[in-house]
């Protein structure tokens, strides 16, 4: 099993861009879920999903999509890019009320 | 409201000192925590989770309703357990909901 994947690791992109953060999972894991960590902040939940076909908003959802087609993919819609979406971005996924898997991360500077 | 508060950003003790990371939740319920660990901005990885019981690398956590807490806690620290301290909560309608970390330095 390769666990949770996150494409790309790192991210540049001017103000106004958009651009998907890819997520899957080859664990058959119901949940997964979007987070962005910025100093002093902790792990703020940007989207999550309990299953194909479902998707809900967490903590910080504004200027990010998410869609969940299938159960192991969840891409994050970033839909023009600012300077305040410079975080790294972290995706989980995990079976009911078991531990979550974390991707590797992906850092993404806006300019 | 469902909430996870880690009061310290910075914990710094020197090695063999014990170790206290405090985690505090808001939850109408039986909760079920956990403690996330990251290295080096490396991707997090489960410590303990409250229902095992279990003790990971030294670190034991005992969930207490009554203060609503669950502290982590270790008797040695390591210069290796130098890291980022995630509690995290399992919150209603599939959340898993996090504190803001502490982050634990230890000196030699």
């Amino acid at each position: 099993n390769a666990g949770v994947t996150q494409t790309p690791k790192f991210q540049v992109l001017k103000t106004g861009q958009s651009m998907t953060l890819q997520c899957a999972q080859d664990m058959n894991h119901e949940y997964m879920s979007w987070y962005r960590q910025d100093p002093g902040m902790g792990l703020r939940l940007i989207h999550y999903s309990v299953g194909a076909g479902i998707t809900d908003q967490g903590e910080v959802p504004n200027g990010y999509n998410v869609s969940r087609s299938t159960t192991e993919d969840f891409p994050l819609r970033l839909l023009s890019a600012a300077p305040s979406q410079t975080s790294v971005y972290f995706c989980a996924s995990r079976l009911h009320e078991t531990e979550a898997f974390f991707g590797q991360g992906t850092r993404l500077t806006v300019v | 409201a469902q909430r996870v508060t880690q009061p310290e950003k910075l914990l710094s003790v020197f090695k063999g000192a014990p170790v206290e990371l405090k985690c505090n939740y808001s939850y109408s319920g039986s909760p079920e925590l956990f403690w996330y660990v990251q290295y080096s901005r490396q991707r997090l990885q489960l410590l303990l989770r409250h229902i095992s019981r279990e003790s990971i690398k030294g670190f034991t956590a005992d969930l207490n309703k009554g203060e609503t807490s669950f502290h982590l806690k270790k008797p040695f620290a390591q210069e290796e357990d130098s890291a980022m301290y995630y509690c995290a909560l399992w919150g209603q309608g599939g959340k898993l909901i996090f504190g803001q970390g502490t982050e634990l330095s230890v000196k030699p």
